[in-house]
């Protein structure tokens, strides 16, 4: 399909396990964006990629988060030593420029146990 | 202060109503500015987005004053497919990213 692709879709992890997260942006997106959503809340930024620019990570809540992204194509999240406060749907957004609306994939919902 | 503020509602309002949403942000060097849809357990979707002479979808208006860092949302003549969580949305300058309001739940009845 034509339209951002995440997966797994679902996870379930053993605390203090590490997970990792993929992203599939639209074909041409510059623009990549993390979020995470818990149950009831609102979108928390976590990271922001454009181009080859230095990545926005001033959301990222600890040093247990990291991403990284391969040009203008794939990322992958990763959560090292999970905690049961990390359990949250994982949302991953692309868009085609600066300024421009971002498209949404259907989020991976991680849960820790 | 938060970097974009909305009324959680929930706004309960029938079937051909209008309701109004406001968002308030407080970075005033952001860029741009859109409105997304949010349905339970789904991804945000785009709305709209608004532009500073204000702009119209069918039934739906943004307006945006840059003075006082305002933006809204206009539904007229609500439908039950309406019902939804409204999340309003703020690009920083250049370089960062979209940071989205918690949103306001609106719930359409028949």
């Amino acid at each position: 399909g034509a339209g951002v692709s995440q997966s797994p879709s679902n996870k379930v992890t053993e605390k203090g396990k590490d997970v990792e997260l993929r992203c599939d942006p639209i074909s041409g997106h510059t623009a990549l964006y993390w979020y995470r959503q818990r149950l009831g809340q609102g979108l928390e930024f976590l990271i922001y990629f454009q181009g080859n620019s230095a990545p926005d990570k001033s959301g990222l809540p600890s040093d247990r988060f990291s991403a990284e992204r391969t040009g203008e194509s794939v990322s992958t999240l990763t959560i090292q030593r999970t905690q049961q406060e990390d359990s949250a749907v994982y949302l991953c957004a692309s868009s085609f420029g600066e300024n421009t609306e971002a498209f949404f994939g259907q989020g991976t919902r991680l849960t820790v146990v | 202060r938060k970097e974009v503020e909305q009324d959680p509602g929930p706004f309960n309002v029938p079937e051909g109503a209008t309701v109004a949403f406001n968002c308030t942000y407080s970075n005033s060097a952001s860029q741009s500015f859109f409105w997304y849809r949010q349905d339970c357990r789904k991804e945000p979707k785009l709305l709209m987005s608004v532009y500073s002479s204000g702009n119209e979808d069918g039934r739906f208006t943004a307006q945006l004053n840059r003075a006082s860092q305002y933006i809204s949302l206009l539904i007229r003549d609500s439908k039950l497919s309406d019902s939804a969580t409204y999340l309003c949305v703020v690009k920083r300058q250049a370089g960062t990213a979209l940071i989205f309001g918690k949103g306001t739940t609106l719930s359409v009845s028949s």
